[in-house]
């Protein structure tokens, strides 16, 4: 089946420093990629929707100059936090689009937990 | 603006009872409705995936039903198991979007 894989699994950096995340589709082209955030004990939150060679669209409250997407390629996209502080450790998912099956079919990558000290 | 809400937040069985989750949502103008697990510090898993024109899917011990006209769906889990342990989250596909509810801890207790 369809693998997303997200790189790395696991950060621990230093407040103010910059943590990029990878999110890659393995054996399908996604134009479109998801990033979520979720809190200890809480539901995913929808951050932003990345789009193949365009601006990725930002939800409402998501500070896109803290939260940096690129999607380069059609298998990959990166979410760079910048200038991290303690307030942004969570853990972080991605998803993908495949399109050859459908509008509605995202896959969803394993997660990446930020810990920022 | 689709809201969805999972109850029980919390859930604590015996192993083998028959257990019911709840999910709702208040725009039922969906694409489809998904069910996912989610392991402490790990990813998600898809269980269940209902399209809008079905009533309910079935995978081994799982089955999920959904009522697009109440803006509801469940998640049966048969002869529940320790290792059924997770947090259950649903899903409702609109457009672009994914809105997830807040889910639903469960422990089976052995």
């Amino acid at each position: 089946g369809a693998v997303v894989s997200q790189h790395p699994s696991r950060v621990i950096c230093k407040s103010g420093t910059s943590v990029k995340i990878e999110c890659r589709s393995l054996d399908f082209q996604a134009t479109t990629m998801f990033w979520y955030r979720q809190f200890p004990k809480k539901s995913l939150m929808l951050m932003a929707t990345s789009n193949e060679g365009s601006k990725a669209t930002y939800e409402q409250g998501v500070e896109k100059d803290k939260f940096l997407i690129n999607h380069a390629s059609l298998t990959l996209s990166t979410l760079t936090v910048t200038s991290a502080h303690p307030e942004d450790s969570s853990f972080y998912i991605c998803s993908a689009r495949d399109s050859s099956r459908g509008p509605d079919t995202q896959y969803f990558g394993p997660g990446t937990r930020l810990t920022v000290l | 603006k689709q809201e969805v809400t999972q109850i029980p937040a919390a859930l604590s069985v015996p192993e083998g009872e028959n257990l019911v989750l709840n999910c709702s949502f208040t725009d039922s103008a969906i694409y489809n409705l998904q069910w996912f697990r989610q392991d402490p510090g790990k990813g998600l898993t898809s269980l269940l995936l209902i399209q809008s024109s079905q009533r309910e899917q079935t995978s081994g011990r799982l089955n999920a039903s959904l009522d697009k006209s109440s803006g509801r769906s469940t998640l049966y889990i048969a002869a529940s198991q320790p290792g059924d342990s997770a947090t259950y989250l649903c899903a409702a596909t609109a457009g672009n979007m994914l809105t997830f509810g807040g889910g639903t801890r469960l422990m089976v207790k052995p």
